[in-house]
């Protein structure tokens, strides 16, 4: 079965730093997107991607945050400037479409800001 | 915000059917019923969608009311890794799914 793969499982960055959260799609895919989850706390959207731009973004998308298709397989997730509430997992996903399609999740990144 | 009302918990016994209920009364006529699980802190997990019309695939059905204000996921024979939390979403024109806090399924041995 196709999937969605992330890397890394895990990162623990220091504060004020710069991550960045890659994720490899699945292939004939034509939609993806980030999502978040705070320990504890509901799934949260942060932003889908199309035709290689951003078509949808949710507030906490702000501009620390970047998207980029940079190699047509790739599709990686940069916080520029890391805040201790970025702590959380970082979900990546991709879908057909985005009516009438099911999304592929990948297993996520856990991202530990110290 | 979520436009969806799911129990916050539920049992059930392992090997019985499932049923897991959600209101949607503020649904539109091109909103899908979207349901997905997520197990532990795992990615979330698609499990099935549908329109009006009632869907049926490998892992579960899924049964729409007539006016589409209420569904019910059925799982028809529970297994202890059926534990997890499901999400029932609406979604329609937007691209995003809205997850709400979902319902923690528990089964049983």
């Amino acid at each position: 079965e196709p999937e969605v793969t992330q890397t890394p499982s895990h990162q623990v960055t220091q504060m004020g730093q710069e991550v960045i959260l890659r994720c490899v799609p699945i292939s004939n895919h034509l939609y993806f997107y980030w999502y978040r989850q705070i320990l504890g706390q509901k799934v949260e959207f942060l932003v889908s991607f199309y035709n290689n731009e951003i078509s949808e973004k949710s507030e906490i998308f702000d501009d620390q945050f970047s998207v980029e298709r940079p190699d047509g397989s790739n599709f990686t997730l940069k916080i520029r400037s890391t805040k201790l509430e970025d702590s959380a997992m970082y979900f990546c996903a991709s879908s057909e479409d985005y009516r009438d399609s099911e999304a592929f999740f990948g297993q996520g990144t856990r991202l530990t800001v110290v | 915000d979520a436009k969806t009302t799911q129990p916050p918990s539920m049992d059930c016994a392992e090997g019985r059917a499932a049923n897991l209920p959600c209101n949607h009364s503020t649904i539109s006529g091109n909103e899908y019923v979207y349901w997905y699980r997520q197990i532990h802190s795992q990615g979330p997990q698609y499990i099935i969608h549908g329109l009006k019309n009632n869907e049926t695939n490998e892992m579960a059905s899924l049964i729409i009311t007539e006016d589409r204000k209420s569904s019910t996921l059925i799982l028809p024979h529970a297994t202890l890794r059926d534990t997890a939390v499901y999400y029932c979403i609406v979604q329609g024109g937007s691209e995003k799914l809205v997850f709400g806090k979902g319902m923690k399924l528990t089964v049983n041995p």
